[in-house]
């Protein structure tokens, strides 16, 4: 059950656009549509951003968007505003019928 | 509205047990699968056991395999974590988490369980 990779870090200015990667293998990612973002600010329980690969919960900007091609998903985060600065984590079901989830990524505002 | 509790977190001896639940209110708790995700100190999260609707099926990480029990009672909208064997490395705040096709959408505040002499 190896996590998940992710950039440690990415940054962008106000009003920007991001992407983070989420790479995993053909028994994750690859294989299963089942790809989710969470979004965690400091001290807070995480939040899901999208699920299904590209599925926004009730509630969700439609600034956050998810994408899948083959081993990698990203999320993108368009329109950048100072309260999207946080930390993200990618997640896929496995072939063990098990969740991973990916290292992390610290997005910063700048 | 949703809302999931966790308590019985606490200081534990490596070596030693614990037992987490979590309460859930405001939804029809025994439709949904349930997860239990931690996370250490400064550190990532990392899944650790989901169960079915009825209990019957569940599953752990290969880390916590064999030393801890995922079970629920639908009669009292409550799913919990056994933990035994405890080490150090299982230091953390541990959420629970309702199921939406292997995701989590709603989470508790964490409990935090502490494995230290």
């Amino acid at each position: 059950q190896s996590a998940l990779t992710q950039p440690a870090s990415v940054s962008g200015s106000p009003g920007q656009s991001i992407t983070i990667s989420c790479t995993g293998t053909s028994s994750d990612v690859g294989n299963y549509n089942r790809v989710s973002w969470y979004q965690q600010h400091p001290g807070k329980a995480p939040k899901l951003m999208i699920y299904n690969v590209s599925n926004r919960p009730s509630g969700v900007s439609t600034r956050f968007s998810g994408s899948k091609s083959g081993n990698s998903a990203s999320l993108t985060i368009s329109a950048l505003q100072a309260e999207d600065e946080a930390d993200y984590y990618c997640s896929s079901y496995t072939s063990s019928s098990t969740v991973v989830f990916g290292g992390g990524t610290k997005l910063t505002v700048l | 509205d949703v809302q999931l509790v966790e308590s019985g977190g606490g200081l534990v001896q490596p070596g030693g047990s614990l037992r987490l639940s979590c309460v859930a209110s405001g939804f029809p708790f025994s439709a949904y699968w349930m997860h239990w995700v931690r996370q250490a100190p400064g550190r990532g999260l990392m899944w650790v056991s989901r169960i079915s609707t009825d209990g019957s099926t569940t599953t752990y990480a290969d880390s916590v395999r064999g030393r801890f029990t995922i079970s629920r009672d639908n009669a009292r909208n409550t799913v919990y974590l056994q933990m035994n064997s405890l080490r150090a490395e299982d230091t953390a705040v541990y959420y629970c988490g309702r199921d939406l096709w292997s995701a989590a959408d709603y989470w508790g505040r964490g409990t935090l369980v502490t494995a230290s002499s």
